[in-house]
């Protein structure tokens, strides 16, 4: 079945360091990819998205790419700053429903 | 101010015990749902409703109930919880699913424990 995960629990970074999240999806045929972002205590707030036309998209601090050959997502956060703190989750925009890895958390220290 | 918001944020309930959480939006989104959180298991979909009085389940709907009677408010019921059913509760809503670049917004949550 499809199927949305995550390499790794728990990622710890320095301040000001560049962060890697990565994301392994299965479904082959998914053609829209999300990142959210949970702050603790709150629900999940969107970060960016990509088509599955695309290789690579950017925005403020973060970029997401995408391997389609793989089926390998990743977010890179340049400049990661203790605000940055928080479980980051892919997820798959499949037909009527979000379909979310496990999430990772990243922990910024000073 | 667009929002989703959940009630209560905290509940602390008996096996059995009926119980309601409310969801409602005001950005006039015809696409909801709602999902429950557990360690490990990431986010999972309960229920969704593509419109007033239009409900599915989604992939965990064992022991819950559902309505979207108004367009705004998509409560979720458990008729007799039970301890498996302590979690994490979101609710989300969108203006359609299923499209790249609809950004779906969620709730702030429910924390639900079931002793």
């Amino acid at each position: 079945g499809e199927s949305v995960g995550l390499h790794l629990p728990t990622l710890s970074v320095q301040e000001g360091d560049n962060s890697i999240i990565n994301c392994a999806y299965s479904n082959s045929a998914s053609d829209y990819f999300i990142w959210y972002k949970q702050e603790s205590g709150k629900g999940p707030q969107f970060i960016i998205d990509i088509r599955s036309n695309m290789d690579k998209r950017q925005g403020q601090r973060v970029t997401v790419l995408l391997n389609k050959t793989v089926k390998h997502l990743s977010l890179q956060i340049a400049a990661t700053q203790p605000g940055d703190s928080a479980v980051y989750f892919c997820a798959e925009n499949g037909f009527q429903k979000l379909v979310f890895g496990t999430g990772t958390r990243l922990l910024v220290s000073p | 101010e667009a929002q989703v918001t959940q009630n209560p944020r905290y509940l602390i309930t008996v096996t059995g015990k009926k119980l309601t959480v409310t969801c409602s939006q005001n950005m006039n989104h015809e696409y909801m749902s709602w999902y429950r959180q557990d360690p490990g298991l990431g986010l999972r979909q309960i229920y969704y409703s593509m419109n007033v009085e239009v409900t599915d389940k989604g992939d965990v709907p064992e022991g819950y109930k559902v309505s979207r009677k108004e367009k705004r408010n998509f409560p979720l019921i458990l008729e007799s919880p039970s301890p498996n059913q302590t979690s994490l509760y979101f609710c989300a809503s969108s203006p359609s699913p299923g499209l790249a670049g609809v950004e779906q917004f969620f709730g702030p949550g429910t924390r639900l424990t079931v002793l």
